[in-house]
């Protein structure tokens, strides 16, 4: 049974028009991540979350923000998305031991900006 | 600065082959290192955990190699099937309190019938 759970799979928006993503996780973890990853790249972590601290990447835009309501959720909204965006949207997960813990992905978001 | 470089970038091999695929990292301090899969379109799921004292792992087909000393792994491979035909991300946990990941940029397996 999937243990992080993303939706949508597949959403599709028209440039400048805000997006919701979603994850929830039945793992109980302490961290929940959301990378974005662009064809052929390696996934680049945007923002975290270790219990309800929130932190930031440096070079994440502003255009990006995240809630995390309670544990099991995790929401990635992009307020105006622009053709750049589009990609896919990777939420993960980890236990306390963050250095040996398992991480959990689930089976991504795919954004694409028309 | 932390960096994980995987090599080749592609590789297509014929069904039933062997093949090894390679990440090289320089992270410091180093805590562990993950081989993960990553199937078209679907999310990255792991195949290995490698700790600083572990040199060989294997699950199932796959068999990944570290070697601390010279900051390089390897995932071999062993009778490729089709549904090997992925992306295989190595993943650099550093060391310390907050477990930073550094993502190599994958290699992408096509195995060919």
């Amino acid at each position: 049974d999937a243990m992080v759970i993303q939706n949508p799979r597949y959403q599709v928006t028209q440039f400048g028009k805000p997006v919701t993503l979603s994850c929830s996780q039945t793992l109980n973890h302490n961290v929940m991540y959301w990378y974005q990853q662009k064809s052929s790249q390696a996934p680049k972590l945007l923002f975290h979350y270790y219990d309800k601290d929130f932190n930031n990447e440096a070079d994440t835009p502003d255009n990006f923000q995240s809630r995390r309501p309670n544990t099991s959720f995790c929401f990635l909204d992009i307020r105006s998305p622009g053709l750049g965006d589009a990609a896919m949207y990777l939420c993960a997960t980890r236990g306390t031991a963050l250095n040996t813990g398992e991480l959990f992905f689930g089976e991504g978001s795919r954004l694409t900006v028309l | 600065k932390n960096q994980v470089e995987q090599s080749p970038q592609s590789l297509i091999i014929l069904e039933g082959k062997n093949c090894t695929l390679q990440c090289n990292y320089t992270v410091s301090p180093f805590s562990n290192l993950r081989w993960y899969k990553q199937d078209t379109g679907r999310g990255p799921v792991s195949l290995t955990i490698m700790t600083f004292s572990e040199n060989t792992k294997s699950n199932g087909r796959y068999t990944a190699t570290l070697d601390a000393d010279t900051k390089q792994s390897s995932l071999h491979i062993t009778a490729s099937q089709l549904s090997d035909s992925a992306s295989y991300i190595c993943v650099v946990v550093v060391g310390g309190s907050q477990g930073n990941l550094i993502f190599g940029k994958g290699t992408k397996l096509s195995v060919k019938p």
